[in-house]
């Protein structure tokens, strides 16, 4: 089982900073079938980059993705009042699926 | 565009089987180009996948879980089911159904439903 590490736990920012996300996995991801959601409280996931760096449909271009192998990150250039929540990963791996255990971005 | 509800049992028995359905409007359960799954979030921690079907005909399952899991489609009702037995109080959460292009993300959830297991 391929376990995702995600780092760090919080990240506390302000509006108009950039965040920078990480994913650490314990073996390579194959092919990249690595994703990223954000999760507000309340709500269901919101799938925002699939395929490690492509933008789901409706993702504001501010959220981007990059990594390959066992190290991923999700950057958000500027972010916005909306950005702020708990940030997963999630790989595909063989026949079996596996999440981070997120990172959380609040306002500092 | 497709849309997912989740049923609603609310609160299940310890040593009970835990069983949800997860409607799918808006498409077919059947497309050959999705799979389909339950995954769930335990109050203030992380998301957690507990199966997938896929319209190929193959289902998967979280190891941790497989021994207790069955998930099942109906296409003539165009649900997905979960089955989850010998429930204890580590199996409370919030359930979630999910359309999953494997490989790709899931981009369609549904509201999530929360379970209770509570004597």
């Amino acid at each position: 089982e391929i376990v995702l590490t995600q780092s760090p736990g919080t990240l506390s920012l302000s509006p108009g900073e950039r965040a920078t996300l990480s994913c650490r996995a314990s073996q390579s991801v194959s092919s990249s079938y690595l994703a990223w959601y954000q999760q507000k409280p309340g709500q269901a996931p919101r799938l925002l980059i699939y395929g490690a760096s492509s933008r789901a449909t409706g993702i504001p271009g501010r959220f981007s993705g990059s990594g390959s192998g066992t190290d991923f990150t999700l950057t958000i250039s500027r972010l916005e009042p909306e950005d702020f929540a708990v940030y997963y990963c999630q790989q595909y791996g063989s026949s079996l699926l596996t999440f981070g255990g997120g990172t959380k971005v609040e306002i500092k | 565009q497709v849309q997912l509800r989740e049923s609603a049992p609310g609160q299940v028995k310890p040593s009970q089987t835990l069983s949800l359905t997860c409607t799918v409007s808006g498409g077919s359960i059947s497309s050959s180009a999705y799979c389909w799954g339950w995954l769930r979030q335990p109050p203030g921690k992380g998301l957690e996948w507990i199966g997938s079907f896929c319209s190929s005909g193959s289902t998967y399952y979280n190891p941790s879980l497989k021994s207790r899991v069955t998930i099942s489609v109906d296409t003539s009702q165009n649900q997905l089911s979960l089955k989850l037995s010998s429930v204890t109080a580590a199996d409370t959460a919030v359930y979630y159904c999910a359309k999953d292009a494997w490989g790709y993300g899931m981009d369609v959830w549904g509201q999530g439903t929360t379970v209770t297991v509570s004597s």
